[in-house]
Formats: C-alpha cells, structure tokens, sequence
C-alpha cells in the first residue's frame, strides 16, 4: 500500500529563518510528486509536480526537490503570508486512475512576524 | 476562469437522514475526483469520474455513498443514510487531463457534521 509521510506535524518559524519540510514516501511506481498549500477554510492550492529524482522546482520563496525515497519543500526567509498547511500527495504510474492521489497528513506552518 | 464550487460549504445533519453534495468542476475539465478528509486523518480519495462515467471508484467506502455526473458536468455526492463517522470535508477536484499535468484544482470543501 502507498504510504506518505510528512514531518514535522508542525512548524513555527521567525519571519526570515529558512527552514525544510520533509514528505517521505512508499510507492510501487511513482509517476508524479505535488505539493500543495492549504489554507483555513480552503481546498488545496497546487504549488508544485516533480516527476523524478533530482528534479527542482521554485516558485518565489519556495523550492522542492526530489530523491528516490523523499521530497523536501525548502522555504528562504518565509513570511507571515507563507503560513499554510503544506500537503503532499503522490501519484503512482499503473493502475487505473492517475488522478488517485495519497496524500501526508500535511505540516502546519507558521511565520511569526 | 472560475474555480471548482461546491455547494453547501457546511452541513449539519442528523444521524440516519440523506444529505447530497454537489460540485461544479472548472469548465472544460473532463475529470472530476472526490477526495474527503475525516478528522485528524489525511485526504482521502473516493472516486474519479472521466465525464460521466466512473473510472475508479475504489475509496468510496460504502453502499451508503452515491456519486453521480450526469451530463458529465457537475457532480453530486449522495450520503444516505448518514453515520457519525461520515462527518468531515468534503473536497472536490477537476482537470483538464487525467495525468494532472497542469495541476489538480481543488473546490473549498463541504465540511459535513453528523450528529
């Protein structure tokens, strides 16, 4: 069975201290990695699909990467807005939907001022 | 472009009564998907429909729980009859290829109490 698991649950940071998020996966076959941001009260906002190992990607303050075994969310001198639940979700190659995603049970992040 | 609405955004019902749960996909995305999260747990898939037709209905859980996509536009999720640990968010997600290339977009949640 397809297992994600994120670390920390949780994370407080000071404005402007960097930090990583972890997810770690067990797959059969993995096709594609997303990480997400959830707000409170809303669905999950899509940030990112890596596709194999070694690959990065960035978007403003944000870049995830990817090994065979984990992906980390890497977050340079967050701010109070960055303050999220940050999901992954991963998706495996076979079967019959594609659009089956498992997901962590997420990090809770917070960016004090 | 508009996003995926779903509609009510809260519910409240009793034990044993019926509730359905709709979703508006984006425009144009044949694939639409179910996921919930029950307290304290991860999101869970329910079920992907490619227009109208059910393509993996592997996580619903039960017989109590009926999606439906007539028309292959929007999408109903029926509960009946509803047990306590049916209680949870309710998300709804479409895109426009099934590979999720662009993206899965997600609707806010139904966040649905039974009681």
């Amino acid at each position: 069975e397809d297992q994600v698991t994120q670390s920390p649950e949780a994370l407080r940071l000071q404005e402007g201290e960097s930090s990583s998020l972890n997810c770690s996966y067990t797959v059969s076959g993995l096709r594609g990695l997303f990480w997400y941001r959830q707000d409170p009260g809303k669905g999950p906002e899509f940030l990112f699909t890596l596709y194999s190992a070694g690959e990065e990607k960035e978007k403003e303050r944000l870049k995830a990467t990817l090994t065979k075994k984990e992906s980390f969310l890497h977050i340079t001198a967050p701010k109070p807005e960055d303050s999220a639940t940050y999901l992954c979700a991963v998706q495996t190659s076979g079967g019959t939907s594609y659009g089956k995603l498992t997901f962590g049970q997420g990090t809770i992040l917070t960016v004090h001022p | 472009e508009a996003g995926v609405t779903q509609f009510p955004s809260h519910s409240v019902i009793e034990k044993g009564q019926t509730v359905t749960l709709r979703c508006d996909p984006i425009s144009g995305h044949d694939n639409l998907y179910w996921y919930r999260r029950v307290m304290g747990k991860e999101i869970k898939f329910l079920l992907h429909f490619v227009k109208e037709s059910k393509q993996d209905e592997s996580g619903m859980p039960n017989n109590r729980f009926l999606a439906e996509r007539t028309g292959g536009t929007y999408s109903t999720l029926k509960v009946q009859p509803a047990e306590l640990e049916d209680s949870g968010v309710y998300f709804c997600a479409s895109s426009q290829d099934v590979l999720g290339n662009y993206g899965y977009t997600f609707g806010s949640g139904t966040r649905l109490t039974v009681v």
